[in-house]
């Protein structure tokens, strides 16, 4: 079955530290270029960035209100794609989603891990 | 930035009803533009990507059109299984793959 499986969500306080990871199964993970995409509470989707496959470089890029905070990594070894989020702001609550990403659209989610940076 | 304008923002309709949702690129996308459908709670699913093509497994009263700037997202006959709010997303303009706002499409 292809699958992806968030993790790592909680409870923070502003200018904090949190990692989230996504579990791939079911697909070539390796192959894939994946994106983080959030979704504040009853607002709509934001990209968050995206990491290409490593033998397409293994580039990120990142939306602009998260460039510099954010870090996207994978480790193909695990099929595990990562989103290291630093600086935490209050802004940054909301429901965390990795995706596969292509120009054919993000057609594999998670189910999503919920972030709160609240002091 | 390629910024997506959705109309309306909600819509009220009724079983039975053919719905149709627009999207428009601030600049031309070509083909790249893809719309997902997104339930309470629930991971946005792909409905649609190159603006026409029907993503594996969704249902043919589904469809999508346009080309340009200007996009449409069409259900031909409301199930009550399709209330849900509705996304356009270019994946011309990458590594920025900007969403519209979202149509929250409502039971009459």
């Amino acid at each position: 079955e292809v699958q992806l499986v968030e993790s790592g969500g909680g409870l923070v306080k502003p200018g904090g530290s949190l990692r989230l990871s996504c579990a791939a199964s079911g697909f070539t993970f390796s192959n894939a270029w994946m994106s983080w995409v959030r979704q504040a509470p009853g607002k709509g989707l934001e990209w968050v960035g995206r990491i290409k496959s490593k033998t397409d470089g293994g580039t990120t890029d990142y939306g602009a209100p998260v460039k510099g905070r954010f870090t996207i990594s994978r480790d193909d070894s695990k099929n595990t794609l990562y989103l290291q989020m630093n600086s935490l702001k209050t802004e940054d609550t909301a429901v965390y989603y990795c995706t596969t990403v292509g120009w054919n659209g993000m057609s594999i989610w998670g189910q999503g891990t919920m972030v709160t940076v609240c002091s | 930035d390629v910024q997506m304008t959705q109309s309306p923002s909600s819509l009220s309709a009724s079983v039975g009803d053919r719905v149709t949702v627009t999207c428009r690129a601030s600049q031309s996308i070509r083909s790249y533009l893809n719309w997902y459908q997104q339930k309470p709670g629930k991971a946005p699913k792909l409905l649609i990507y190159a603006a026409s093509s029907l993503q594996s497994g969704v249902p043919s009263r589904f469809s999508g059109s346009g080309s340009g700037t200007d996009f449409t997202l069409t259900i031909s006959s409301l199930q009550a299984e399709d209330f849900a709010t509705y996304y356009c997303q270019q994946s011309y303009s990458t590594p920025l793959y900007t969403f519209g706002q979202g149509t929250k499409l409502e039971i009459k």
